[in-house]
Formats: structure tokens, sequence, C-alpha cells
């Protein structure tokens, strides 16, 4: 089993839809998540944290965090071509000094 | 300059060349580390620095040989590379390792012939 996990999609949203991209993670003691946007050829930017169960929004974004699922969410509402991108879920293990990434989740936003 | 600078943006090299990748950030933060992100593949940790001291080792090949001078610079130095290694190498630091979300730079694009 990856330790953590994405749909790599394309994920495509008709522009002013939600899309919702889910990341599931193995390390049931994992303390600290993250959502980052990567553009094609650009590194990628951290767009959302998130530490303890339930939602955190942040503009257009909202993450959504079960940690006995085990699983993490990220909703972008109101979507816009500029949001095509990929999506990458990031986790940091219990004590640990290390983020590890999903594959990340390409999405496409079409007008 | 601000955030986390990488250079050069772009490299070509043989197999038989040694090449060094530099990384400097400005956001004073106490640990930096190296992702190699290959196509198709998520991005992989290779080193982790804090304070100058390297922390972890992700099991990466001799032939790459990382140098954390102060908090502020780090380098990955290569040598007798394979055209496997072909890649974007991005750097990144954060304030300190462990809970906090890292900042990239923007990367080098390397390309072994």
């Amino acid at each position: 089993q990856k330790e953590v996990e994405q749909n790599s999609g394309p994920l495509s949203v008709p522009e002013g839809a939600i899309a919702s991209l889910n990341c599931t993670y193995s390390d049931r003691g994992s303390q600290s998540f993250f959502w980052y946007r990567q553009y094609s050829g650009k590194s990628p930017e951290l767009i959302m944290s998130i530490y303890s169960n339930g939602d955190k929004e942040d503009g257009r974004f909202t993450a959504q965090l079960n940690k006995a699922s085990q699983y993490v969410s990220l909703l972008i509402r109101d979507s816009q071509p500029s949001d095509s991108a990929t999506y990458l879920c990031a986790v940091i293990k219990a004590a640990g000094n290390k983020l590890t990434f999903g594959g990340g989740t390409r999405v496409l936003v079409k007008p | 300059e601000t955030g986390v600078t990488q250079t050069p943006r772009h490299l070509v090299m043989g197999m038989t060349n040694k090449k060094s990748l530099k990384c400097e950030q400005h956001l004073g933060h106490n640990a930096m580390y190296w992702y190699k992100q290959s196509a198709k593949k998520p991005l992989e940790l290779m080193f982790v620095y804090s304070l100058e001291e390297r922390v972890e080792n992700n099991s990466v090949p001799s032939r790459f040989s990382p140098e954390c001078p102060n908090s502020s610079h780090l380098f990955l130095h290569l040598h007798t590379l394979q055209p496997e290694d072909s890649a974007l190498y991005l750097c990144a630091s954060s304030q300190e390792v462990g809970n906090y979300g890292y900042t990239f730079g923007s990367g080098t694009r390397l390309t072994v012939v």
C-alpha cells in the first residue's frame, strides 16, 4: 500500500462548479496534512494545511480531515480555469522528519 | 531576493561530468530538503537538513552528495549520473523539521545524456 494515495485524474470540472479531491494515507499516527498546487513546469505551492479533524476553509478552498478514516480531502468552490493544475496531498507522520507526497490529482477546469 | 532560489534552472550533463545544484533560502528557516520529481512518479525525498546537520538520507545513491554549509544554503553535488537520474530536482525549506509546510524553489530541470 502506498503511503499517500490520490486518484491521478484528470478530474474534469465545469467552470463555476465544485472540484472535490480525495487523498488517503496509510500511517494512522500521521499528524499534519497539506495540499499543494503545482502548475505544469512549476514547483509546488502550499495552498492549505490542516492538523485536526473537521473542516478548514480559506477563500474558495476547504480542506477536510478525518483521521479515523485516514483521509483528507480538498474542495475547490467556484472553480476557475486558473485552478487547472495538479494538486498534491502531503502528510507528515507522527514525530516525522519528512513530508511524504501522493502522486497528485490533475484537475482540468473547462470554461 | 525572497523565498527559495535554485540555480541553475536547467542543466544538461554527460554521464562522466561533475556538476552542482545550488539552493538558497531567504526565509530564516532552519530546515532544508532535496526532492526529486520524475515523470509519472510522486515527489521523492532525498535528503533532510536541520541546522546544517543531515537528519535523513533516504537511500539515495552515492553519486548524489549533499552539502549544507549553513542554514541558508544547500548544495547537491552530482557525479557519474545515469540517464534515469534525469528529473526535476526541487529544494525546499521549512521553519523547523516537523509539522510545518514547506516552501519550494523553482527547481532545476536536469537532463543526463
